[in-house]
C-alpha cells in the first residue's frame, strides 16, 4: 500500500458527461500528479500540483481540468466524454516539487459507453 | 514520438532464471531512471531509481545496470520467483522546469515454476 487513495475505483458513464476523480496524496506529499494509463498509449503524464499550485503539463485535454485544495488532495475534471476517455486514471505524489520519487495509487477505471 | 523504448514486451522465464528488460533513450536531459513494477488491478509501484552518474544499483533481488553512454538501461531480476510476475516499467524523469516522468510502454514478465 503506496497511502495514495483514489476514489472511486470503478466509473461508467456514457459520451458527453463529466466526472470528478478524487485523490488524496501520502502524509506529508505536497506534490500530485495525474497519470492516464491505456493499452495503446500506455501510462501518459496529465499534469502535477504542488501545494496547491499546477507546476507541470504533459498530454492533458483542453477537456480535462485538475486542482489541489488547500489540504492537498486533488481532482481531475474530466468533461465532454468520449469513447477514447476509458482507460485507468493513476494520481502519484512526491514529498517535493521535483517529481523524482512518485507513489501511485490504486488508480480509478473509468469507462465511457 | 515515444522518448524512452523499452524491451521485449513480453517474457517467459524459469523460476531461478535472471530476466533481463532493456530501455533506451535519447534525451540527454532526462537525470533520474526509476522502474515500476505493476500487478494486475494495482498501480505502479516503485521498485528501485538510478541516476546517470552511476553505472549499477542493486536492492535485494533486483539492479539496474546504465550505459550513460549508450543511452540505456536495464533491469535484472535475481533468482526470480513466481511471485515477480507482473508487468514492469522503465521510467525516465525531466527536470529542469518539467518534472515529469515518461514511460516505456512496458514488459509482461512470466515466471514459471
Amino acid at each position: 500500500d503506496s497511502g495514495v487513495t483514489q476514489t472511486p475505483k470503478h466509473l461508467i458513464t456514457a459520451t458527453g458527461q463529466r466526472v470528478t476523480l478524487r485523490c488524496s496524496p501520502r502524509s506529508g506529499d505536497l506534490s500530485v500528479y495525474w497519470y492516464q494509463q491505456s493499452l495503446d498509449q500506455g501510462l501518459q503524464f496529465l499534469i502535477q500540483y504542488y501545494n496547491g499550485e499546477e507546476r507541470a503539463k504533459g498530454n492533458i485535454l483542453e477537456r480535462f481540468s485538475a486542482q489541489q485544495f488547500p489540504d492537498l488532495h486533488s481532482e481531475l475534471n474530466l468533461s465532454s466524454l468520449e469513447l477514447g476517455d476509458s482507460a485507468l486514471y493513476f494520481c502519484a505524489s512526491s514529498v517535493a516539487a521535483g517529481g523524482y520519487e512518485q507513489y501511485f495509487g490504486p488508480g480509478t477505471r473509468l469507462t465511457v459507453t | 514520438q515515444q522518448q524512452v523504448k523499452q524491451s521485449p514486451q513480453s517474457l517467459i522465464v524459469q523460476k531461478g532464471g535472471i530476466p533481463i528488460i532493456n530501455c533506451a533513450y535519447e534525451n540527454t536531459a532526462f537525470d533520474y531512471f526509476p522502474w515500476y513494477q505493476q500487478f494486475p488491478g494495482k498501480g505502479p509501484a516503485l521498485l528501485i531509481a538510478i541516476r546517470p552518474d552511476v553505472s549499477e544499483k542493486k536492492e535485494g533481488r533486483f539492479t539496474i545496470s546504465f550505459n550513460k553512454s549508450a543511452k540505456q538501461f536495464s533491469l535484472h531480476i535475481m533468482d526470480s520467483q513466481p511471485g515477480d510476475s507482473a508487468t514492469y516499467f522503465c521510467a525516465a524523469h525531466t527536470g529542469a522546469g518539467s518534472y515529469q516522468l515518461t514511460f516505456g510502454k512496458g514488459t509482461k514478465l512470466s515466471v514459471i515454476p
